[in-house]
């Protein structure tokens, strides 16, 4: 079967620097997508990957290792605004996107 | 409006009831998704349409019945829903489905409550 594993919830400090891991069992891979949703609100796109490295955007960052089977994404500079769920999404050999459960991340203050 | 919006945002329903929920995209995209959102669960897909053309039922209910009558709008018609159908229901939409990069737009959801 297809699998998506992200950490339930996480919890870190304003200013400080979060990694949000995903690992994945998907049958093929076509690229992995970030995305973040505020509670009540609709998810709205981080980030893609569809090579191994690094994408640096802004104090947003997401890492992909193919052969592992691992993405994260690194938030630099927390915000409290930055308080909400991240989606970890693999698009697979039917170009379907597989979704993660999703990681809550709080942040205090 | 711009993006993608959907109506309504709340709905409380009982179990016979019958109520339709609607989506709209305004970003001349060729795909509409329907998916059902529960907590801490993954995002479950629920219908594709691309081009106006079902391309996907993941084995939903019969109770949930989609209608996509054009590019621009797709509908969730619902009868007979149980308590366990309880959960927010997300409109997306792509410009190109069968791509890799298959960015989905979403829209802000309907919580949909039965009793």
């Amino acid at each position: 079967g297809q699998n998506i594993d992200q950490p339930t919830e996480m919890t870190a400090t304003e200013g400080a620097i979060v990694q949000i891991n995903c690992t994945y069992q998907t049958s093929g891979f076509n690229g992995l997508f970030w995305y973040q949703q505020h509670a009540g609100e609709a998810p709205t796109f981080l980030s893609y990957n569809v090579l191994d490295g690094l994408e640096e955007k802004g104090r947003f960052s997401s890492f992909l290792s193919r052969s592992k089977g691992y993405s994260y994404l690194l938030l630099k500079e927390l915000q409290m605004k930055d308080s909400a769920s991240y989606l970890c999404a693999v698009v697979d050999s039917n170009y379907q996107l597989i979704w993660g459960a999703g990681t809550k991340l709080i942040i205090k203050p | 409006e711009t993006g993608v919006t959907q109506t309504p945002r709340h709905l409380v329903m009982g179990m016979t009831n019958k109520k339709s929920l609607k989506c709209e995209q305004h970003l001349g995209h060729n795909a509409m998704y329907w998916y059902k959102q529960s907590a801490k669960k993954p995002l479950e897909l629920m219908f594709v349409y691309s081009l106006e053309e079902r391309v996907e039922n993941n084995s939903v209910p019969s109770r949930f019945s989609p209608e996509c009558p054009n590019s621009s709008h797709l509908f969730l018609h619902l009868h007979t829903l149980q308590p366990e159908d309880s959960a927010l229901y997300l409109c997306a939409s792509s410009k190109e489905p069968e791509s890799s990069y298959n960015e989905q737009f979403f829209g802000p959801g309907t919580r949909l409550t039965v009793l």
